[in-house]
């Protein structure tokens, strides 16, 4: 979802429970989306990618989806523990740049 | 395996004045991106350096300037600042052809008063 300055968009989930985060993209040429996760005073911390000639891939207790005709990525955590509890971004990519272009966020609490 | 680092960790300036802020990539990296994060928001794309040249610009003013050292470490600086450059700026390496996987430091925390 998108972010107006101070007030991201909180998803809370009781711990041991899945968690689904949503991102929509703008960029129907990007190429490659990425997960972070960021926590408090941290950089973003890579999680998961998944290519555009891909629909779904797996981690460790995440899961990926992209919706290429939507433009929509999901991010899924199996068992969902308190130190998921973070902020996350997807970001995405196309070959005529370096750069990744990132969505505004969402942040993760994890109740225990 | 050093992880990418960033320095200093935290800075307050004053309108009007100049900063520097570095950044040494992680082992085998020879790629730096910058981006400034505002809170609550994104990271956003200020540039990326490659082989001491500055290869790709975001939507940033001239105001915004960097370098890269043949050691593949890099610097950020920033000219006559204002208040709206109070931000996280992150600095993220890559390897040559695979840009898209960008690894990020802790990052700078500048505030202008």
């Amino acid at each position: 979802g998108e972010s107006v300055g101070l007030h991201l968009p909180t998803l809370s989930v009781q711990e041991g429970d899945n968690s689904i985060i949503n991102c929509a993209y703008s960029n129907s040429a990007s190429d490659y989306f990425i997960w972070y996760k960021q926590e408090s005073g941290k950089g973003p911390q890579f999680i998961i990618d998944i290519r555009s000639n891909m629909d779904k891939r797996q981690g460790q207790r995440v899961t990926v989806l992209l919706n290429k005709t939507v433009k929509h990525l999901s991010l899924q955590i199996a068992a969902t523990q308190p130190g998921d509890s973070a902020v996350y971004f997807c970001a995405e990519n196309n070959n005529a740049g370096n750069m990744l272009t990132f969505g505004g966020g969402t942040r993760l609490m994890v109740k225990p | 395996d050093a992880g990418v680092t960033q320095s200093p960790t935290h800075l307050i300036k004053t309108r009007g004045q100049q900063v520097t802020l570095r950044c040494s990539p992680k082992s085998g990296h020879d790629t730096v991106s910058w981006y400034q994060q505002a809170l609550g928001q994104g990271p956003q794309f200020i540039f990326q350096y490659y082989e001491e040249e500055e290869r790709q610009r975001g939507n940033f003013p001239d105001r915004f300037s960097g370098h890269q050292f043949p050691n593949y470490s890099s610097e950020l600086n920033v000219n006559a600042l204002l208040l709206g450059d109070s931000a996280l700026y992150l600095c993220a390496s890559s390897s040559q052809g695979r840009d898209y996987e960008q690894y990020f430091g802790p990052g700078t925390r500048l505030t202008v008063t």
